[in-house]
């Protein structure tokens, strides 16, 4: 069965950084591209970010284009999320979830709690 | 961005009842259009795509249509297993965006 598992959450002062792993088996990993898409508390799910099997291609929402970095490393079949500048709006529960060539995610982590907040 | 506009917020239905559950798109999304479901504490679930293809190892009572910018979930004989979040995603333009959420209690 495949499974992925995010760590790397918990409280962040605004302003401040954190870095969210998703580490994944039961697949080969480096044949999908892998997003990460949060929510909010009282909030719709929210895309964030995607990348590409080999890292070529990568698409960032607009709300955190330029303060969240995607990367991914395949010989360990972990994805990253590198934060920084966070604001209180970034609190949510973030998600990794895999991608679909017809743009859906077929399989989703079980979330990692981010909550920005002095 | 496409905005996916998702009703109702929350329902509550009785076992074996017919559940529909919509998603209005502000433009043609051309049947790119899927549902998840989430239940409590666990990671969502894809349901369906391509606006009524099922995802293998889904129920047969759960069913998807619509067309242009009108789309619904179904779920014929509501089961207790069942109660859950629901979200549809539109796959046709970047960004992927999503609709706000239907919570499904069993009555």
């Amino acid at each position: 069965e495949v499974q992925l598992v995010e760590s790397g959450g918990g409280l962040v002062q605004p302003g401040g950084s954190l870095k969210l792993s998703c580490v994944a088996s039961e697949f080969t990993f480096s044949n999908y591209g892998m997003n990460w898409i949060r929510q909010a508390p009282g909030k719709g799910l929210e895309w964030v970010v995607y990348i590409s099997s080999g890292s070529s291609y990568i698409y960032y929402a607009e709300t955190v284009k330029g303060r969240f970095t995607i990367s991914r490393d395949n010989a360990n079949n972990a994805l990253y999320l590198h934060m920084t500048s966070l604001r209180s709006e970034d609190t949510a529960l973030y998600y990794c979830a895999r991608h679909v060539d017809s743009g859906y995610f077929d399989y989703w982590g079980q979330g990692v709690m981010v909550t920005v907040s002095s | 961005d496409i905005q996916m506009t998702q009703s109702p917020a929350s329902l509550s239905a009785s076992l074996g009842e017919t559940v529909s559950i919509e998603c209005l798109a502000s433009e043609d999304i051309s049947n790119d259009l899927a549902w998840y479901q989430r239940k409590s504490g666990k990671s969502p679930q894809l349901l369906m795509y391509a606006a009524s293809r099922l995802e293998d190892g889904v129920p047969s009572r759960f069913s998807g249509s619509g067309s242009v910018t009108r789309y619904s979930l179904k779920i014929s004989g509501m089961q207790p297993e069942d109660e859950a979040d629901y979200f549809c995603q539109q796959s046709y333009k970047y960004p992927p965006t999503f609709g706000g959420g239907t919570k499904l209690e069993l009555k």
